[in-house]
């Protein structure tokens, strides 16, 4: 059974700092791009950044780009996203997902609440 | 960015109803069309990929069509747990854009 499991959501003042993780099990994890998606309380949802199998390739929304980086460890079958820099805005449930190829994204984490406020 | 619009926004609808939901894209993504369903508290669940391939486990009911800027989700016979909100995705170009949801509620 596919499983994507967050985890590191917390309250963070803003500027500051958080790293979310992804553990994930059930599929050939270094075969597969992953992504992380948020969603703001009562919005809807907005993709962050997807890094590619071989976590050669990152890519970024434009909101987060320079502030939040996307690894991948392989090895230990785990998704990472680094926060830094946190805003108010930032302030979203956080999910990440197993991608299928371009072709969307098949499985979900539950999902990791991460607050910004001060 | 290639920007996602869906409508209606919101739609309500009856069990046993035909519905359809549109989203145009602000370029052509060809067929990189994916439909999602979410319901309150939960991850959204992929319903089509590729704008008209059923993902496994989704019900026959639910269908997808169009490519270029516009695509349909249709969903052929309202069923009680359809009533949802559905987003429409890009996956031919980063950002993977959402489209803003359409909240289907029970008339």
């Amino acid at each position: 059974e596919v499983q994507l499991l967050e985890s590191g959501g917390g309250l963070v003042q803003p500027g500051g700092s958080l790293r979310l993780s992804c553990a994930a099990s059930g599929f050939t994890f270094n075969i597969y791009a992953v992504t992380w998606v948020r969603q703001a309380q009562g919005k809807g949802l907005e993709w962050v950044s997807a890094i590619s199998a071989s976590g050669g390739s990152a890519y970024y929304a434009d909101s987060v780009k320079g502030r939040f980086t996307i690894s991948r460890d392989n090895a230990r079958n785990t998704l990472y996203l680094q926060m830094n820099s946190v805003r108010v805005d930032d302030t979203a449930v956080y999910y990440c997902a197993k991608a299928r190829h371009q072709s969307g994204y098949d499985y979900w984490g539950q999902g990791t609440l991460v607050t910004v406020s001060s | 960015d290639i920007q996602m619009t869906q409508s209606p926004s919101s739609l309500s609808a009856s069990v046993g109803d035909r519905v359809t939901i549109t989203c145009r894209a602000s370029q052509s993504i060809s067929k990189f069309l994916n439909w999602y369903q979410q319901k309150p508290g939960k991850a959204p669940k992929l319903l089509i990929y590729a704008a008209s391939s059923l993902q496994s486990g989704v019900p026959s009911r639910f269908s997808g069509s169009g490519s270029a800027t516009d695509f349909t989700l249709t969903i052929s016979s309202l069923q009680p747990e359809d009533f949802a909100t559905y987003y429409c995705q890009q996956s031919s170009d980063t950002p993977y854009t959402f489209g803003q949801g359409t909240k289907l509620e029970i008339k």
